[in-house]
């Protein structure tokens, strides 16, 4: 069945530096995407999301970017903070209402 | 606003045994939802609700049933609680397409 993805499991940058975290999506139907942030022991956290036509979205250091030819959706993060330390998770909205495909998530560590 | 709530926080049971997690929201939202999330896994849809008084299934709904008896609240329940039902769920609300989580319930079947 179609699905979202992530390209890397774990992703450690060094504080300070920019981040990027890659997402793969196989329906083409999708038309809107965000992105969460989960950390430890709490529930996602609503970051930032882009409808199908768009191609970049910027947020409070955080961009994202929406490539349809690929299906390739990335999240960039700017002078990438200790707190920014958690699982990232992509999801689509599937073509029924409302109701939201995860991926399986990035760990994103923060090293000083 | 306190967001969307959950209760309980943690539990545990027996095989067998039943519960309700109770979700609430003060946010107006028309949708809720219940997740429920494995290690490494990301997010399965159990059941939803479109509005008061209406309720669907989502990817996975075998083994729970739930109620939208207003619109602030979204009842999830489990009759017969299974060893495969550990897991942490996570309630989330909506008015469209972005959605709001709560703290979720870490739940243990032994």
């Amino acid at each position: 069945g179609e699905s979202v993805g992530l390209h890397l499991p774990t992703l450690s940058v060094q504080e300070g530096d920019n981040s990027i975290i890659n997402c793969a999506y196989s329906n083409s139907a999708s038309d809107y995407f965000i992105w969460y942030k989960q950390e430890s022991g709490k529930g996602p956290q609503f970051i930032i999301d882009i409808r199908s036509n768009m191609d970049k979205r910027q947020g409070q250091r955080v961009t994202v970017l929406l490539n349809k030819t690929v299906k390739h959706l990335s999240l960039q993060i700017a002078a990438t903070q200790p707190g920014d330390s958690a699982v990232y998770f992509c999801a689509e909205n599937k073509n029924s209402g409302y109701a939201l495909n995860f991926g399986k998530g990035t760990s994103l560590l923060v090293t000083p | 606003n306190a967001g969307v709530t959950q209760t309980p926080k943690f539990r545990v049971l027996k095989t067998g045994q039943s519960m309700t997690l109770l979700c609430a929201q003060d946010m107006n939202h028309e949708y809720m939802y219940w997740y429920r999330q494995d290690p490494g896994m990301g997010l399965r849809l159990i059941h939803y609700s479109v509005g008061e008084g209406t309720t669907a299934k989502g990817e996975v709904p075998d083994g729970y049933n739930v109620s939208r008896l207003k619109k602030q609240n979204f009842l999830l329940g489990l009759e017969s609680a299974a060893p495969s039902q550990t897991s942490v769920y996570f309630c989330a609300s909506s008015w469209g397409t972005a959605q709001y989580f709560g703290p979720g319930t870490r739940l243990t079947v032994t």
